[in-house]
């Protein structure tokens, strides 16, 4: 079956850094990729998504670019605020079950 | 839009004692709904789907069931908690493409 691998965390930055979270996945097929955020306490909301090879998808200055070649959809921010300290997921579409496969996540603490 | 309500938000249960979370689904008519559970500091794991009413896909066996009385209903039981069921409940939907939505979750804690 699917599986979705990201970093460990967590991962703390300085208000203003540039953020980079990875993320590889391995699928049957060119699944879509997304990017989710869970803020403390709440469910989650879809960040970004991409739904085939070299689409880059991009919200609130995040974006990722699905890349066949090296399976993976890392995600990027160029600055940082502390307001993105959240826990970031990962997951991959997973067609056959019309259900996704979450990584582990990975928690983003923005000092200031 | 759609909006996903989840019941109740938080909820503390004794060992051995029954469960019932209620998911409804607004703005969408046959979603794909889905419930998943996200441990303390863990990932999500996908306990159940279901593509229509009476429809129901078991992730994981263990003392969990799911029920779908209603197209936009979607219900999640235990006849006995283990502490080990503690943890965030999240329901899902899903509609003709598998972006996935979330609901606000609700905390249960067995103790």
């Amino acid at each position: 079956g699917n599986s979705v691998t990201q970093m460990e965390g967590p991962v703390t930055l300085s208000e203003e850094a540039f953020l980079t979270i990875n993320c590889t996945y391995t699928a049957t097929g060119y699944p879509s990729l997304f990017w989710y955020v869970q803020y403390p306490g709440e469910g989650l909301q879809l960040l970004l998504k991409a739904t085939k090879a070299d689409d880059k998808g991009s919200n609130k200055g995040f974006e990722a670019t699905y890349r066949k070649e090296t399976t993976s959809f890392h995600l990027e921010k160029g600055s940082v605020q502390v307001s993105d300290s959240a826990v970031y997921f990962c997951a991959s579409g997973d067609t056959g079950r019309r259900a996704l496969t979450f990584g582990s996540g990975t928690r983003l603490q923005v000092q200031p | 839009s759609q909006t996903i309500h989840q019941w109740p938000a938080t909820l503390v249960q004794p060992v051995g004692s029954p469960l019932s979370l209620e998911c409804t689904v607004e703005g969408t008519s046959n979603p794909n709904l889905y419930w998943y559970r996200q441990a303390a500091g863990r990932g999500l794991q996908l306990l159940f789907y279901s593509v229509g009413i009476g429809q129901i896909s078991s992730e994981v066996p263990q003392n969990l069931s799911a029920s779908r009385p209603q197209d936009r209903q979607f219900i999640l039981s235990s006849k006995k908690l283990l502490l080990s069921d503690s943890g965030f409940y999240l329901c899902a939907t899903a509609g003709s493409t598998d972006t996935q939505y979330f609901g606000p979750g609700t905390r249960l804690t067995v103790l």
